[in-house]
């Protein structure tokens, strides 16, 4: 069954760095794109950015472009999401979702991981 | 605020049916764009309901439905049970954000 787990979150200064990981399992990595997704506490989904299958096509929510980078490494079946210069609103519970067409991208998520929280406190 | 627009809160008794729209734009829905809807139990990651505006998922039962028009879509849930108190959002893509785009939720309460 897939499988989709998130690490990498915990509490971080601002200004800081932080890089999420999602280990999949279940299916084949290297034939899906795959998301990042977020939700503030109390505050509704906020989609972060894609990644295509082979990792050569990258999209940002205008929101993060410049601070967040989005990568995988398909030898791996590991998604990632590099944070930096983080900031009190980038608090929130992390996803990594799959999208499900093969070999292109239908910018929607049909498997989710539990999520991981970052809050950004000093 | 987000793109979508829905109802912040709907509710119902056991049994009945309620509707949660989903309003967007000339660059989303309007545009059209695909509708899908998610379901958030508390403490547990979204659920796929409703994909490709009126598709259901393996599993997921017939009493949820999806339509769209125009730059609108719905989300039905009939024969109302306790276990569908939840929060759905609907989802779409924008062209002119390059991006996915999320309603900013509603919350359902069965009574």
């Amino acid at each position: 069954q897939v499988q989709l787990v998130e690490s990498g979150g915990g509490v971080v200064q601002p200004g800081r760095s932080l890089r999420l990981s999602c280990a999949a399992s279940g299916f084949t990595f290297t034939s899906y794109a795959m998301h990042w997704v977020r939700q503030a506490p109390g505050k509704g989904l906020g989609w972060v950015a894609i990644i295509s299958y082979d990792g050569s096509n990258k999209y940002y929510a205008d929101s993060v472009k410049g601070r967040f980078t989005i990568s995988r490494d398909n030898s791996k079946n590991t998604l990632y999401l590099q944070i930096n210069s983080l900031r009190a609103e980038d608090t929130a519970v992390y996803y990594c979702a799959r999208d499900p067409s093969m070999y292109t991208s239908d910018f929607r998520f049909d498997y989710w991981g539990q999520g991981t929280l970052v809050t950004v406190s000093s | 605020q987000s793109v979508l627009t829905q109802p912040p809160s709907v509710s119902g008794a056991p049994g009945q049916r309620i509707t949660i729209s989903c309003t967007g734009s000339s660059s989303d829905i309007g545009a059209g764009y695909d509708v899908h809807w998610y379901q958030l139990l508390p403490g547990t990651p979204p659920k796929l309901l409703i994909y490709g505006n009126n598709n259901r998922p393996s599993g997921v039962p017939d009493r949820f439905s999806g339509s769209k028009s125009g730059a609108s879509a719905s989300l039905a849930i009939s024969g109302l049970q306790a276990e569908d108190e939840a929060d759905y959002y609907c989802q779409s893509y924008d062209s002119s954000l390059n991006g996915v785009v999320f309603g900013g939720g509603t919350k359902l309460t069965v009574l």
